[in-house]
């Protein structure tokens, strides 16, 4: 069975640091992979997407993340934070032969501090 | 602006008392997604609609319908509300197979409280 996982579930940092958010997901078929944002009482918000081509997907807000084929990772990385990233990011993918349904990860609390 | 619409954002209701969320979409999209996400977990897809086909996940409780009467609107029923069915809902939309993206778009929530 396909499934994703994120294997922290905070991340602490402070201000301007970089973050790196991990992701892994396993599958025999191809995917499709997003990471989307979730603010406090909002719903979720795209931050990029790997669908083909070139493996490093740059997104909003300055995030980027880069499509590892052999080590089935999708991280998302941000070389330096602002307290307004506070939230929680989800990575998700989408199995090539079932495209309307997203199998999400359990989700990465980033916490920024000053 | 293109949007997901949801209505209300907060929603009380006593238990057992049937309540219904709204959704609605300015996309056109074919696809119409209903989520329950508890605090502190992932989004749990309850069903979906394909145009007017509706599929059910196999974990989705009786208690959870839903009407999909036009493209644009797609409604959610909670027949009778227990206190475990406290929740955020959220809807979303895709444009469906075949389309290039198949990104969902996620509309703002609704939070259920069930007292």
């Amino acid at each position: 069975a396909q499934s994703v996982t994120q294997l922290d579930s905070q991340v602490p940092v402070f201000e301007e640091a970089p973050v790196e958010l991990r992701c892994n997901y396993s599958s025999s078929v191809s995917v499709y992979l997003f990471w989307y944002v979730q603010y406090p009482n909002q719903g979720l918000q795209l931050l990029l997407k790997y669908l083909s081509g070139s493996t490093l997907v740059k997104g909003i807000n300055g995030f980027e993340a880069e499509f590892n084929k052999s080590q089935t990772s999708f991280h998302l990385r941000k070389p330096s934070v602002h307290i307004s990233d506070t939230a929680e990011y989800f990575c998700a993918v989408i199995i090539s032969y079932n495209t309307d349904k997203l199998i999400f990860g359990t989700g990465t609390r980033l916490q920024v501090f000053p | 602006d293109a949007m997901v619409i949801q209505n209300p954002r907060y929603q009380v209701t006593q238990f057992g008392k049937p309540v219904t969320l709204s959704c609605s979409q300015t996309l056109n999209h074919n696809v119409m997604y209903w989520y329950q996400q508890k605090s502190s977990q992932a989004p749990k897809l309850l069903f979906h609609y394909y145009d007017k086909d509706f599929n059910n996940e196999a974990d989705t409780p009786d208690n959870f319908q839903s009407r999909r009467p036009n493209t644009s609107f797609c409604f959610l029923d909670i027949r009778s509300p227990g206190l475990g069915d406290a929740a955020m809902y959220l809807c979303a939309t895709s444009r469906g197979a075949g389309a290039s993206s198949y990104e969902q778009y996620f509309g703002p929530g609704t939070r259920l409280t069930v007292t």
